[in-house]
């Protein structure tokens, strides 16, 4: 079990290009999420899926789009990256969103966008 | 809107000796409470959570947390700090009904000192 993966794990961007964050879980959950942790803010939420086949929008989300590939797979894109992008970007996924579900977290992507 | 509050960026503790993290919530209602560890480099991982009942619980690692309804508080407990816990703790909370989006604290970082 590999549990969560994102890819890549660094990247580095000049202002105005775009890129896909990729990530993949083996869990079989149904819910899965995008974080972006910035200095002295702790994480928040960009977007999240609920079930395959939905999407929403979490606290920071513009900027950004998502895909929910399938069950397992839920991509993040920046169609035009600008500084304040600069970021650590996780992804996590849980059973559910119910009743407390433990998150389970992804070893997150370093981006710069210069 | 809820929040969470982590009133220490920092926090520098001898081996051996206790610790406490502190962390202060506002919400509508009681809501599901978490505590995640992340080492450097690292994703989070999930140290204990409190959704009901007994308002002493204990996690992963030796650490336990207890929910003060009065004073809106979980704060984070270890008898005996060894030097592998040196990490950035965050406290999280999630609405108890409906969808779970974590809400994170900004977090506090331990520094353990010989």
């Amino acid at each position: 079990n590999a549990g969560v993966t994102q890819t890549p794990k660094f990247q580095v961007l000049k202002t105005g290009q775009s890129m896909t964050l990729q990530c993949a879980q083996d869990m079989n959950h149904n819910s899965m999420y995008w974080y972006r942790q910035d200095p002295g803010m702790g994480l928040r939420l960009i977007y999240y899926s609920a079930s395959e086949g939905t999407t929403d929008k979490g606290e920071v989300p513009n900027g950004y789009n998502v895909s929910r590939l399938n069950k397992r797979e839920f991509s993040l894109r920046l169609e035009s990256a600008a500084p304040s992008q600069t970021s650590v970007y996780f992804c996590a996924s849980s059973e559910d969103g119910s009743w407390g579900n433990e998150q389970f977290f992804g070893p997150g992507t370093r981006l710069t966008v210069l | 809107a809820q929040s969470v509050t982590q009133p220490d960026i920092h926090i520098t503790v001898s081996e051996g000796a206790s610790l406490e993290l502190r962390c202060n919530y506002s919400y509508g209602a009681t809501p599901y409470l978490f505590w995640y560890v992340q080492s450097p480099g690292q994703g989070l991982q999930l140290l204990l959570k409190y959704f009901s009942g007994d308002t002493l619980v204990q996690g992963i690692k030796g650490f336990e947390a207890e929910f003060k309804r009065s004073q809106s508080s979980f704060n984070l407990r270890k008898p005996s700090v060894h030097w592998s816990d040196a990490a950035e703790y965050f406290c999280a909370v999630a609405p108890a009904t409906g969808f779970q989006k974590l809400v994170f604290g900004t977090g506090t970082r331990l520094l353990v000192s010989p």
